[in-house]
């Protein structure tokens, strides 16, 4: 079946730790996201790709990084100068173009201890 | 930014009943969506409406869209205890790549 995987389903992060998020999808969408959930909130995208070796920052990337070297594969990194990382992060994906709904993994719960 | 907004919050209603939520955004859009998220889920594509649409349907869900008052609206008919969830309009601008502008979601609860 295709689809897209997000791993770990939870993550605990040590202040001043640097965590990454994976996500990967076997659909052969061009175009990858991520967002950030936070409790009783919409979506905030942090990062999007439409195309390998390419991304684009979204509204609050301050604090994350990404990498897009395969298609299939867009890693988000979680660095220390996120001063407020707990929160829900959800991977999606997309056909490239107007008019196509994105496909989600099932979501990373990260957590700062 | 948020573009959308969602009224209400929270709607809860016995089974059986219909629920009809709104959206209203900002800018034009190239096209508008809903999605569902069951709680600590990722989100679940449910209708697209293009924006010279007015209305569509896909099996119990109706979604009618007027670009002249920037608002949309997601009537689900004949509620089910499993149709319990938060439900997100999402917006897709028509400048630049495709990326969608989510609101903040209305929390549905269908009471048996």
């Amino acid at each position: 079946d295709g689809g897209i995987t997000q791993s770990p389903k939870y993550l605990f992060r040590k202040e001043g730790q640097n965590v990454t998020l994976s996500c990967e999808q076997n659909l052969n969408h061009d175009a990858m996201y991520w967002y950030r959930q936070d409790p009783g909130q919409g979506l905030r995208l942090i990062y999007y790709s439409q195309i390998v070796n390419d991304f684009q920052k979204g509204d609050i990337a301050e604090g994350y990084s990404v990498s897009r070297e395969k298609k299939e594969s867009f890693p988000l990194t979680v660095t220390s100068a996120q001063k407020n990382p707990t929160a829900f992060y959800l991977c999606a994906s997309s056909i490239t173009g107007a008019g196509n709904g994105y496909t989600f993994g099932s979501g990373t719960r990260l957590t700062v201890v | 930014s948020q573009q959308g907004e969602e009224d209400p919050q929270a709607l809860s209603i016995q089974e059986g009943e219909n629920a009809t939520m709104n959206c209203s955004y900002k800018t034009s859009i190239n096209n508008l969506q809903w999605y569902r998220q069951n709680s600590g889920r990722g989100l679940v594509h449910l209708i697209l409406i293009r924006s010279n649409e007015r209305e569509k349907h896909s099996g119990r869900l109706r979604v009618t869209l007027d670009t002249s008052k920037k608002s949309s609206s997601l009537l689900i008919t004949a509620s089910r205890a499993a149709d319990t969830a938060s439900y997100f309009c999402a917006t897709d601008g028509i400048q630049g790549a495709q990326k969608l502008v989510f609101g903040q979601g209305t929390r549905l609860t269908i009471n048996p």
